[in-house]
């Protein structure tokens, strides 16, 4: 089934430590995103890219990096984890341009910082 | 400032007790209006995108309609596993691809 997989589906970690959160889509889409959601505050968007090669910052950037080096890859590091980045996050992604902007996610990585 | 905001926060129905939601909105000039359905520990689910007010759009029982300041998602006779959480975004003219969430509803169906 196409989609988006996203790894792991949950981790533990310690402080300081640094983690990739990997997500791989197989739609051939040209723009790919990370949100992360928490309670009371709803989805917010850490970093976006509209094609391979570009990445740009969304809402909450900070304490996390993004890289795109080919289509259907988009991981997101934490280069020292903080006990603030405890959170469920969402990779997505959509094809702009045809179904102008709809994002598909996936199905989340929960991810706890002690 | 865009901002979204979806009322009520919770909602309880009976089967088959017909009700809506409300996302209100305020964005500078909007590409797109889009609802969302997520299930407890999964990922949000694409239902609809709006693009103009006036337009509406339906799947099942789950009516979308579009205005220049709101929308509504509205629920025809509700079943048990209609029972998520129902998220509203914006995508404004100005924003590229971002999108703006509303904080949800959560939608609980007895029956």
């Amino acid at each position: 089934i196409a989609g988006i997989t996203q790894a792991p589906t949950s981790q533990i970690l310690a402080a300081g430590r640094r983690m990739t959160l990997r997500c791989t889509q197989d739609m051939r889409h040209n723009a790919m995103y990370w949100y992360r959601q928490d309670l009371g505050l709803g989805l917010r968007l850490i970093h976006y890219s509209n094609t391979a090669g570009t990445t740009g910052k969304g809402e909450v950037p900070d304490g996390y990096s993004v890289s795109r080096a080919n289509t259907d890859d988009f991981p997101l590091t934490l280069a020292s984890a903080v006990p603030s980045q405890t959170s469920v996050y969402f990779c997505a992604s959509s094809e702009t341009g045809t179904d102008p902007d709809t994002q598909y996610f996936g199905p989340g990585t929960r991810l706890t910082v002690l | 400032e865009d901002q979204v905001t979806q009322s009520p926060e919770a909602l309880r129905l009976q089967e088959g007790e017909s009700s809506s939601l409300n996302c209100s909105y305020t964005v500078s000039g909007l590409r797109g209006l889009f609802w969302y359905r997520q299930d407890p520990g999964k990922g949000p689910e694409f239902l609809f995108t709006l693009y103009s007010a006036g337009e509406e759009k339906e799947k099942e029982r789950l009516k979308a309609t579009l205005t220049k300041k709101e929308s509504f998602l509205h629920i025809t006779a509700p079943k048990p596993e209609d029972s998520a959480t129902y998220l509203c975004a914006v995508q404004a003219n100005q924003a590229g691809t971002a999108l703006i969430f509303g904080k949800g509803t959560t939608l609980s169906v007895s029956s």
